[in-house]
């Protein structure tokens, strides 16, 4: 069974702060590495992702780090916001014309003022 | 945009009866996911199809979950008969050929009695 491992399970980071999330993986074949953000009440939402060809991307405040060689990867939110409050998935794909993503168990991650 | 959009947003209903879950994937996407969350099992698959035809249905908890594809740009998720088990927050996705990035409707959240 393909598996997306998550971790922590919640986190609770104080405003301005980093708040960092862990996702390890076991298929090689799997190329493709999003993650999602969900609000209560709110489907799934593609925030950022990454194909295994560079070991970081970064778009404003969010960056992931990806490594290969140890098949993972993290999702850094620099001076975290209350308003980032809200569960992060992430997942993984193999390349493929009808490929599907396996998700990890999510991170509650609760910003404090 | 109008995004992947999702009928009805709500529904009630008494163990035994029928329930179709209706969905409308992006237009110009070519595959489309049913999802079910909750809380004790987090975010699963249950039937995905490319090209309108179903490619991997394994996720389907048994014989009273069916989905259809008729067309491009329509999905029924279908219970019957419902159970109070089945209550849950049921999410369609579409993406579009190799991309691997699922948008998300606002889901379903469906409450057997």
């Amino acid at each position: 069974q393909q598996q997306v491992k998550q971790s922590p399970q919640s986190l609770i980071v104080q405003k301005g702060g980093i708040s960092i999330i862990n996702c390890a993986y076991e298929n090689t074949a799997f190329d493709y590495f999003p993650w999602y953000q969900q609000f209560p009440g709110k489907g799934p939402a593609l925030l950022i992702a990454i194909r295994p060809d560079v070991s970081e991307k970064k778009e404003g405040r969010f960056t992931i780090s990806f490594n290969k060689s140890a098949k993972q990867f993290s999702l850094h939110i620099m001076d975290s916001q209350p308003g980032d409050s809200a569960t992060y998935f992430c997942a993984a794909a193999p390349a493929g014309t009808a490929s599907k993503l396996t998700f990890g168990t999510g991170t509650r991650l609760q910003v404090t003022l | 945009d109008a995004g992947v959009i999702q009928s009805p947003r709500h529904e009630v209903t008494e163990m035994g009866q029928e329930v179709t879950l209706r969905c409308k994937p992006i237009s110009g996407h070519n595959s489309l996911f049913w999802y079910r969350q909750t809380m004790m099992r987090g975010l699963e698959l249950l039937i995905y199809f490319n090209n309108n035809v179903p490619i991997d249905d394994s996720g389907m908890p048994e014989d009273r979950f069916s989905a259809k594809m008729p067309n491009a740009s329509f999905s029924t998720l279908k219970i019957q008969p419902s159970e109070p088990r089945d209550s849950a927050v049921y999410f369609c996705a579409s993406s579009f050929g190799t991309s691997g990035s699922e948008f998300f409707g606002p889901g379903t959240r469906l409450t057997v009695l």
